[in-house]
């Protein structure tokens, strides 16, 4: 069965640090990825997503993402942390099938110190 | 000109009620959805809808029973509600026909206390 986990729930950066966010799925096949952000008290947005081609996927806000099917990996990265990034973010697999279904992991909440 | 609404956006009732919450979609989009996310924040998808057809029934009690008067519209209706059905309902949208590689677009989510 399709599943994704993201290994740390919490993590706190310092603004202007490097972030990394870990993501591994598990699936079948070729997988799509998604990446959202879920800001305090708001729905969920797209960051990026990957389907097939280049593995690194660039996105909004300046985020990153790399597809790396040796690892079943599919890290999202951000050069420079801004104090606005602190929210949620939910790592997704796309199910098979025409029905839009998206399997998502835990969350990662990201915290930014000043 | 919000693209998804949903309402209301917090909702308290006491166990064994009924309850709905409604979304509306503007951007013209074919497919909806309701998500549910529990309190550890784990989001899991319960229904969708494509053109007022439902597509994904994903083993959620029977108690929730979607409903789509036209495209723009998917509310959520819940009868006897239970303690557990306390989480905070996201409703989604996406273009096409549900293809996966759609971009959903999700709603700032109702907040459900059943006390």
């Amino acid at each position: 069965a399709q599943s994704v986990t993201q290994p740390d729930i919490h993590i706190t950066v310092s603004e202007g640090a490097s972030l990394e966010l870990r993501c591994n799925y598990s699936y079948g096949a070729t997988p799509y990825l998604f990446w959202y952000v879920q800001s305090p008290g708001q729905g969920l947005q797209l960051l990026l997503k990957y389907f097939s081609g280049d593995t690194l996927v660039q996105g909004i806000k300046g985020f990153e993402a790399e597809f790396k099917r040796s690892q079943s990996s599919f890290n999202l990265r951000k050069p420079s942390v801004h104090w606005s990034d602190a929210a949620e973010y939910f790592c997704a697999v796309g199910a098979s099938g025409n029905t839009g279904k998206l399997i998502f992991g835990q969350g990662t909440t990201l915290q930014v110190k000043p | 000109d919000t693209a998804v609404s949903q309402t209301p956006k917090y909702l308290v009732t006491q166990m064994g009620n009924d309850k709905s919450i409604k979304c509306e979609q503007n951007l013209g989009h074919d497919t909806m959805y309701w998500y549910k996310q529990d309190s550890k924040k784990f989001l899991k998808i319960m229904f969708s809808y494509n053109n007022k057809e439902l597509i994904i029934n994903e083993t959620v009690p029977n108690r929730f029973s979607p409903k789509s008067p036209d495209k723009a519209h998917l509310n959520l209706h819940i009868n006897s509600l239970e303690l557990g059905d306390s989480a905070v309902y996201f409703c989604a949208s996406s273009p096409g026909l549900a293809p996966v590689t759609d971009t959903q677009y999700f709603g700032p989510g109702t907040r459900l206390t059943v006390l």
